[in-house]
């Protein structure tokens, strides 16, 4: 059974740091370029950032370029986001999600997606 | 950044309605879009990938066309297990941005 299992989430106080992690199961972790999308409560989705299969090349939102960072380690089949320097904007779930079939960033669809992590940011 | 205008943001309809949901692209996109169902409280499913192709698992009751840079994913017939919020993509180019959504309720 496919699974990506997020991890991590939490309160936090503005400027605070949080690592999220996602490990992945049931499908081949290396074929897959891995994501972070987000969704703040009742609103819409905002992709995050994408992480290719090796892991050389990461690209990141304006929203978050600067504070967060993506990172994958294929040997434990886990992705990860480090944030820092969190603010209150940055409250929403977020989704692990896995993408294959791409051309540089040309891909058809986010495939697998797991359940979502809550980070709320709050004093 | 490419912008995604999607309408209607909701709409109320009726199970065996056809249903029709619009997405615009501020450019083109080759074809790299993708609609998403998305139930509360659950993680998005795809539903079509570059713009018009069925993903595996997904009724065929979905469908999704293009022209130009207005896309446009069809719900042939509703079903009660389709009341959700539709959500259109961009993969064509960085960063990928998401339409605001469409609530299809009952």
């Amino acid at each position: 059974e496919v699974q990506l299992l997020e991890s991590g989430g939490g309160l936090v106080q503005p400027g605070g740091s949080l690592r999220l992690s996602c490990v992945a199961s049931g499908f081949t972790f290396t074929n897959y370029a891995m994501n972070w999308v987000r969704q703040a409560p009742g609103e819409g989705l905002e992709w995050v950032s994408i992480i290719t299969t090796s892991g050389g090349e990461t690209v990141y939102a304006d929203s978050v370029r600067g504070r967060f960072t993506i990172s994958r380690d294929n040997s434990k089949n886990t992705l990860y986001l480090q944030m820092n320097s969190l603010r209150g904007e940055d409250t929403a779930v977020y989704f692990c999600a896995a993408v294959n079939g791409c051309s540089g960033a040309h891909c058809p669809g986010v495939q697998k997606w797991g359940q979502g992590t809550l980070v709320t940011v709050s004093s | 950044d490419i912008q995604l205008t999607q309408s209607p943001s909701s709409l109320s309809a009726s199970v065996g309605d056809r249903v029709t949901i619009t997405c615009r692209a501020s450019q083109g996109l080759s074809s790299y879009l993708a609609w998403y169902q998305q139930k509360p409280g659950k993680a998005p499913r795809l539903l079509i990938y570059t713009a018009s192709t069925l993903q595996s698992g997904v009724s065929s009751r979905f469908s999704g066309s293009e022209s130009g840079t207005d896309f446009t994913l069809t719900i042939s017939s509703l079903q009660p297990e389709d009341f959700a919020t539709y959500y259109c993509q961009q993969l064509n180019t960085y960063p990928w941005t998401f339409g605001h959504g469409t609530k299809v309720e009952i």
